[in-house]
Parts: structure tokens; C-alpha cells; sequence
């Protein structure tokens, strides 16, 4: 199975604060990466797709991007409802792996 | 809008089989460009996909599990269905459906896959 490694796993952060989430593939899975973000008790949802991809209705605030089997989640400006765990996930092999969870608390 | 919705099996007991089914409205289970998988979390914990069924290709399923699940599916009910057998304590956990999206991008950049519909989610307790 292709291991997905998310840091930090959660961090602490202040409404306004630019917030940075990685995620590292145990091997190439080209661009296929998608982010979700998930809120207590609730499904997850669908931030970004194919690495860089806003899904639609989604902030602008949030972006992507790749540097290998590096990917990033920004959230340009954190805003009270991104207080939230996000999760990494390739869709490059057949059998879906997620990463670990990254957890976003208030500080 | 497509919605997908579980069942509610509740309490499973050791070495049962657990079953769980998912209702999907506002789109067809046999449309081209869609597979339709199966999700699981534990409390506390990250997300596990148990596997999925494709209109035109069949089933996969997570090799940790391949030996205790089967996933099918009914069209006349625009449902599909998860079994896992012989479930124990580490079964216990919130299981999704979830609609995989895959395609090509018409640019010609490349392909999508990622699940954009989730069900709520029901937990399923193993215990005695």
C-alpha cells in the first residue's frame, strides 16, 4: 500500500493566521491528491482534488500544491469554521490510503 | 444534489457479520463515471476505506480486509450493500458510503478520482 504522512498531526493557530498542512506520499502518485476536511461528528468534505483542484463552493482561502511526493494544503487566512481536522488522500493505486489527520485548534 | 444514507445495524456481537446498506437518491448507482465505496472510522481515529463496487468493473477491496468483506449491489434499489464477517472489538468504528468520482479532465491534464458524496455515517458497535 502507498503510506500517506501528514504533518503536523495538529497545531495551533489564531483566526487570520496563514496555516500550512503536509503530506507525504511513500511514493510517486503523480497528482493524485485530494484534501478533505472533516468536523467533529460530521463526514468528511471535499476541499481539493487533483492536487491543486478547488472543489466548487469551497473558500478561495484554501489552495494545494505539489513538490514531488511532497503536497501542501494552505489556508491562506484561517477563519473560525477551518477549526477542523484535514485529511490527505491518493487515488493514484486502486486501493485508497488516507494520511493520519492533521488537527487545527485554536490557540 | 446527490445524498447517500446508511443503515442502522447499531450492535454487532463478536464473530457476527455485520451488515450495512446505502441508500443513494438524486442519481443513479449504475451512471457512468462513479464507483461507490465504503468508508470507516474508528473513534478517535483517521479514515480506513474498506473497498468499493464499480458499474463496469467489479469489486476491490482493501487487501486488510478482502478476506471478510463483500460488497454488492441491488439497482432495482439503488443500493449497495457491505458484509464483514467474523467482526470483533476493532470493528467498532462510524462506517461512510461515499461516491468516487473518476474521470479525465477535458484539458487533457489527466485524471480525477475522489469521493465528493458522503453519507452522514452510522456507528457500529462490536460487542457482547
Amino acid at each position: 500500500d502507498i503510506q500517506m504522512t501528514q504533518s503536523p498531526s495538529s497545531l495551533s493557530a489564531s483566526v487570520g493566521d496563514r496555516v500550512t498542512i503536509s503530506c507525504r506520499a511513500s511514493q510517486s502518485i503523480s497528482s493524485y491528491l485530494n484534501w478533505y476536511q472533516q468536523k467533529p461528528g460530521k463526514a468528511p468534505k471535499l476541499l481539493i482534488y487533483a492536487t491543486s483542484r478547488l472543489q466548487s463552493g469551497v473558500p478561495s482561502r484554501f489552495s494545494g500544491s505539489a513538490s514531488g511526493t511532497d503536497f501542501t494544503l494552505t489556508i491562506s487566512s484561517l477563519q473560525p469554521e477551518d477549526f477542523a481536522t484535514y485529511y490527505c488522500q491518493q487515488s493514484y493505486s486502486p486501493r485508497v490510503t488516507f494520511g493520519g489527520g492533521a488537527k487545527v485548534e485554536i490557540k | 444534489q446527490v445524498q447517500l444514507q446508511e443503515s442502522d445495524p447499531g450492535l454487532v456481537k463478536p464473530s457476527q457479520t455485520l451488515s450495512l446498506t446505502c441508500t443513494v437518491s438524486g442519481g443513479s448507482i449504475n451512471s457512468n463515471g462513479y464507483f461507490w465505496s465504503w468508508i470507516r472510522q474508528p473513534a478517535g481515529k483517521g479514515l480506513e476505506w474498506i473497498g468499493r463496487f464499480s458499474p463496469s468493473g467489479g469489486t476491490n477491496y482493501n487487501p486488510s480486509l478482502r478476506s471478510r468483506v463483500t460488497i454488492s449491489v441491488d439497482t432495482s434499489k439503488n443500493q449497495f450493500s457491505l458484509r464483514l464477517s467474523s467482526v470483533t472489538a476493532a470493528d467498532t468504528a462510524v462506517y461512510y458510503c461515499a461516491r468516487e468520482s473518476v474521470g479525465f479532465f477535458v484539458d487533457g491534464s489527466g485524471n480525477y478520482d475522489f469521493f465528493d458524496f458522503w453519507g452522514q455515517g452510522t456507528l457500529v458497535t462490536v460487542s457482547s
